[in-house]
């Protein structure tokens, strides 16, 4: 089982909807979780850090489930400028340094 | 303005050559990684260093061979015994003491065999 899951679709949506990515981890110690955005042939960068009670910025909503294990990233009102691969990350722990890439999930937004 | 550079942005090999990938950083952090993406897949881990003289393996580290003689320079060779080392290759950094720390990516160096 890999250490980070993603579906990495793609996930083709129209301008305006709602979509929603889950990412599951598998080890229980992890301790800190990220969203990435990728573009294409680009470098990561942070879309935002995901909190156990959750937080919000703008149209982006970030969940924690620990018990079960998973993030999820909501976007709301989708853009055509949000058409990017979206990278769940995860820490292992503070002392380790070593964070997890998942594969990434691919969103299309069309017009 | 502080960042992270990595050069070259494309690169070749021929077979059985050693290649040498630079990552710098400004920033003043003490954490830095290398990660390859190959098309379609996410970012695996190749090595770490959380402090000057020291790294870690990662995930798939064989084949590559780093130092960390100077906090700001992690650079990455890409040896001979890798035998397929077509991919896109990133360099990070982050503040090992912040508990949510951002990693910050240069921009990437593309590696191909010609």
């Amino acid at each position: 089982r890999k250490e980070v899951e993603q579906d990495p679709g793609p996930f083709n949506v129209p301008e305006g909807a709602t979509v929603a990515f889950n990412c599951t981890y598998s080890n229980s110690a992890s301790q800190s979780f990220f969203w990435y955005r990728q573009d294409c042939r680009k470098e990561p960068k942070l879309l935002m850090s995901v909190y156990s009670s959750g937080n919000e910025d703008g149209r982006f909503t970030a969940q924690l489930n620990r018990a079960s294990q998973y993030i999820s990233l909501l976007i709301r009102d989708s853009k055509l400028s949000d058409s990017a691969t979206y990278l769940c990350v995860v820490k292992l722990s503070s002392n380790t340094g070593k964070l997890i890439f998942g594969q990434g999930t691919t969103l299309q937004v069309k017009p | 303005d502080g960042g992270i550079t990595q050069s070259p942005k494309y690169l070749f090999r021929k077979e059985g050559q050693n290649v040498t990938l630079s990552c710098e950083q400004n920033l003043n952090h003490d954490a830095m990684y290398w990660y390859r993406q190959d098309p379609g897949q996410g970012l695996r881990l190749i090595y770490y260093s959380q402090i000057v003289n020291d790294f870690q393996k990662g995930d798939i580290a064989e084949g590559y061979s780093v130092s960390r003689e100077k906090k700001e320079s992690f650079p990455l060779t890409v040896t001979s015994a890798q035998k397929n080392p077509t991919a896109f290759y990133l360099c990070a950094s982050s503040s090992r003491t912040a508990t949510n720390e951002k990693l910050f990516f240069g921009s990437g160096t593309q590696l191909s065999v010609l």
